[in-house]
């Protein structure tokens, strides 16, 4: 059966410092892998996704960035992080469409707070 | 534009039938998924419809019209566990899914 793990967690970072938010996926191979940020009382917001191995697509411009340094591995990283990072991000997971139903598969989140 | 519209909060009672609507404006369609969050964690799939029609999956149906762009779910004998976030994502011609922001449901004893 198929998994889906990210970590960490939880963490608490101060402004300006490093992020690296990893998620690994089990039991499947050439997964869409997709990077969401959910505020507070608000909907998911896509920040990236990919079809494949290195290949990424933006949706939203800020100062995060996304890489997959292999086909079941999928990366958030940021070099300066700001107060308005903090949320709760969520990687997630589908077959490639055409395929199934498109349905997504979410690990289990990473609470960020910036302070 | 694209848009998402459901009620932000609803309350029903304990053993009682609740109907969480949802209208949206999408670039293309390819169905609608209904997805569950608890507080704090992740959404879980609840359903999908691409067709119009009632799917029913237990204590939980799914009505879709597209001509309409609109889909409800339903929830029957409501348990204390139902307590959470219900989110509604049409799919776009992207096979991309729109959120919106969820209707966070109350149950009450």
């Amino acid at each position: 059966s198929q998994t889906i793990h990210q970590w960490p967690a939880t963490l608490v970072q101060p402004v300006g410092s490093p992020l690296s938010l990893e998620c690994t996926v089990e039991g499947t191979s050439n997964p869409n892998l997709y990077w969401y940020r959910q505020a507070a009382g608000r909907g998911l917001q896509l920040l990236f996704y990919s079809v494949g191995i290195g290949q990424i697509s933006s949706e939203v411009p800020q100062n995060l960035s996304a890489s997959r340094p292999q086909d079941r591995q999928f990366i958030l990283s940021s070099k300066k992080l700001l107060l308005s990072d903090s949320g709760f991000y969520l990687c997630a997971w589908s077959v490639s469409p055409g395929h199934s139903t498109g349905e997504l598969f979410f690990g289990e989140g990473s609470r960020l707070t910036v302070l | 534009g694209q848009n998402i519209d459901q009620p932000t909060e609803m309350t029903a009672t304990e053993g009682a039938i609740v109907q969480i609507n949802c209208t949206y404006q999408t670039s293309g369609f390819n169905g609608l998924f209904w997805y569950q969050q608890h507080a704090g964690e992740a959404p879980t799939f609840l359903s999908y419809n691409v067709l119009d029609g009632l799917e029913e999956k237990g204590r939980f149906s799914s009505f879709l019209s597209r001509s309409k762009g609109y889909s409800y779910l339903l929830l029957k004998e409501l348990q204390m566990k139902d307590s959470a976030s219900y989110l509604c994502a049409p799919m776009d011609s992207n096979y991309q899914l729109i959120w919106g922001a969820g209707t966070k449901l109350i149950i009450k004893p």
